[in-house]
């Protein structure tokens, strides 16, 4: 079985902090994915890569970045957390044009 | 530019079959996903079609209509279980095989 695993299930944060979220993923997969998740506007991409230290912004990159060191590991980082990024952040991983594999999610909320 | 439509609620009752309908406009499509989501979990893998036609998976069962920019997921005998929200989203065969995600369709099964 494919086990993702995300660093915080719940997190909070105040505003200007900077904030890192992890994930690593134990099937030597080589797409990650960073995505929030809001009610009614569904899952959208932040940030993915495809390759260690390769990384593509997705549809909402602003006030994100993001680090791949390692194959296994691919890191969500808010230089300056606003309330704006209070959501629940989810890390996914796949092999080529196959389907995803998500972690149980971060519940962050910055005040 | 990219879109995906999909109901955002719909109820049905227990034993009954159920079929969610997906629209979509995008360029570069690779595929077609189902997942689902129940509340407070990670989205799970349920299907993925490539080229038209139905594919049968126990009771669930997803057709694609390329030529339509169509999909729609049945779900026969519905159980309580099956109370969830079902993702749609398409792949693209850009690089890293991104995937946009619709908002998703809050499924009720009531007794």
């Amino acid at each position: 079985d494919v086990k993702v695993t995300q660093s915080s299930r719940y997190l909070v944060k105040r505003t200007g902090e900077k904030v890192f979220l992890e994930c690593v993923q134990d099937m030597d997969h080589e797409n990650m994915f960073w995505y929030r998740q809001d009610p009614g506007l569904g899952l959208r991409l932040i940030y993915f890569s495809y390759d260690v230290k390769m990384k593509e912004k997705g549809d909402i990159p602003e006030g994100y970045s993001v680090s791949r060191e390692k194959k296994e590991r691919f890191s969500l980082i808010l230089e300056s957390a606003s309330t704006n990024q209070t959501s629940m952040y989810l890390c996914a991983t796949g092999e080529g044009s196959y389907e995803q594999y998500f972690g149980p999610g971060t519940r962050l909320t910055v005040t | 530019g990219q879109n995906i439509d999909q109901p955002t609620e719909m109820t049905a009752t227990e034993g009954a079959i159920v079929q969610i309908n997906c629209t979509y406009q995008t360029s570069g499509f690779n595929g077609l996903f189902w997942y689902q989501q129940h509340a407070g979990e990670a989205p799970t893998f349920l299907s993925y079609n490539v080229l038209d036609g139905l594919e049968e998976k126990g009771r669930f069962s997803s057709f694609l209509s390329r030529s339509k920019g169509y999909s729609y997921l049945l779900l026969k005998e519905l159980q309580m279980k099956d109370s969830a929200s079902y993702l749609c989203a398409v792949k693209h065969n850009t690089g890293g095989f991104k995937t946009i995600f619709g908002a998703g369709t809050r499924l009720f099964v009531k007794a």
